[in-house]
């Protein structure tokens, strides 16, 4: 069964709004999660780490202010886009660690009009 | 940086046919690896793990076989089905407990 949880599934909105992504853990604890980008037919692209109670660690190149994550508890994770445009649509996914395998979540269409 | 990256990015088999999918990967000091699933629209599913201390790991109709010699790893589908297309990718742990992670090859059984 599934570990990870994504919530949307899917979402569209209009440009310059916000849309808060989230991200949980089932029935398990991760101080730590990971958020992706994923352009079609391309690999996965490391955004940032949560770490739970502490700042996010973004990947260079990722604007911080652009993608808020919030890290608030040991099972949830959220990652906002911020003013949203159209290039920022994208499929998201957030992945956390279990007995030292990554497993992902279903992922978010993200689309912005 | 360390890379992982995939022989074939797309594989079309027979349905009822083997599959062998093959990744490279450059990190000799990588300990752990793992082959995912991922449907259209989906996110990656993982299907079976290997540590690096073993050369063979067998589940349900997958087998990925670790050649830590050429740094050489493979998921091999028997008897394929076509719930099985979709692409395909292997991820490395390497130093510092961070995951890399490769392209990807599409499968595509026909039926």
């Amino acid at each position: 069964g599934a570990v990870v949880s994504q919530h949307p599934s899917r979402v569209i909105c209009k440009s310059g709004t916000s849309v808060k992504i989230e991200c949980r853990s089932l029935d398990f604890q991760a101080t730590t999660m990971f958020w992706y980008r994923q352009f079609p037919k391309k690999s996965l692209m490391l955004m940032a780490t949560s770490n739970e109670g502490s700042k996010a660690t973004y990947e260079q190149g990722v604007e911080k202010d652009k993608f808020l994550i919030n890290h608030a508890s040991l099972t949830l994770s959220t990652l906002t886009v911020t003013s949203a445009h159209p290039e920022d649509s994208s499929f998201y996914i957030c992945s956390a660690t279990l007995n030292q395998g990554r497993y992902f979540g279903p992922g978010t269409r993200l689309t912005v009009l | 940086g360390e890379s992982v990256g995939l022989h074939l990015p797309t594989l079309s088999v027979q349905e009822g046919d083997n599959s062998i999918i093959n990744c490279a990967y450059s990190n000799s000091a990588s300990d752990y690896f793992i082959w995912y699933k991922q449907e259209s629209g989906k996110g990656p599913q993982f299907i079976i793990d290997i540590r690096s201390n073993m050369d063979k790991r067998q589940g349900q109709r997958v087998t990925v076989l670790l050649n830590k010699t050429v740094k050489h790893l493979s998921l091999q589908i028997a008897a394929t089905q076509p719930g099985d297309s979709a692409v395909y990718f292997c991820a490395e742990r390497g130093t510092g407990n961070q995951f890399y992670f490769g392209t990807g090859t599409s499968l595509t059984v026909i039926p």
